[in-house]
């Protein structure tokens, strides 16, 4: 069982949008529609924003958004503020009643 | 609202087991609806996906781990707990319960660093 695979970095400009990807298997991502991602600041614990592919949960913000095609998820964070420099996981149920998460994205906001 | 509260010793020596409780609270660990599980963090680096537990008992782990490690549950103290054998320097990491719903890890808890040396 790999990690999935994420940008080691991303970074954008305030109020412009940038897009993480994730890509994973057939055994997982490909065949799932059950990923998720998570927010983590430092030293603090991760915070999921974004749940079945596109779902938010309440109280975060409609800038997060989520899409997948093929073995690949991604996440887009548009309006980009400062708030949102953190590191960003993916996570994705895989088969045999397992889940993977992705390697992280550290996003910076320039 | 709920709560998780990890708890259990900061330091383990190699080769011995690590335990760890996870104390829930605002939930009912016999909800129907979640599972209750456990991730960790090396320091500096991506999270890891340990095991997962319903209330009845049902179990379910990372391949990578399985071998050594046991999820367990105790319904009247309303906590679940974590079991990891012949822990290593390479077990050290923070270490976080959580509550899944939906397939997604939907709470956390604050975390709690265990570092593995003699």
């Amino acid at each position: 069982q790999s990690a999935l695979t994420q940008p080691a970095s991303v970074s954008g400009s305030p109020g412009q949008s940038i897009t993480i990807s994730c890509t994973g298997t057939s055994s997982d991502i490909g065949t799932y529609n059950l990923v998720s991602w998570y927010q983590q600041h430092p030293g603090k614990a991760p915070r999921v924003v974004i749940y079945e592919i596109t779902k938010r949960p309440s109280g975060v913000s409609s800038r997060f958004s989520g899409s997948k095609s093929g073995n690949t998820a991604s996440l887009t964070i548009s309006g980009l503020q400062a708030e949102d420099e953190a590191d960003y996981f993916c996570c994705s149920y895989a088969t045999g009643d397992t889940y993977v998460f992705g390697s992280g994205t550290k996003v910076t906001v320039l | 609202q709920l709560q998780l509260q990890e708890s259990g010793p900061g330091l383990v020596k190699p080769s011995e087991t690590l335990s760890l409780t996870c104390a829930v609270s605002g939930d009912s660990i016999s909800s129907t609806s979640s599972y209750w599980g456990w991730v960790r963090q090396p320091p500096g680096k991506g999270l890891e996906w340990i095991a997962n537990i319903f209330y009845s008992g049902d179990t379910y782990y990372n391949p990578s781990l399985k071998s050594r490690v046991t999820i367990s549950v105790d319904t009247s103290k309303n906590q679940f707990f974590l079991r990891l054998n012949s822990v290593s320097a390479a077990d050290t990491a923070v270490y976080y319960c959580a509550r899944v719903q939906l397939l997604c890890f939907e709470s956390w808890g604050q975390g709690t660093l265990v570092t593995v040396s003699s």
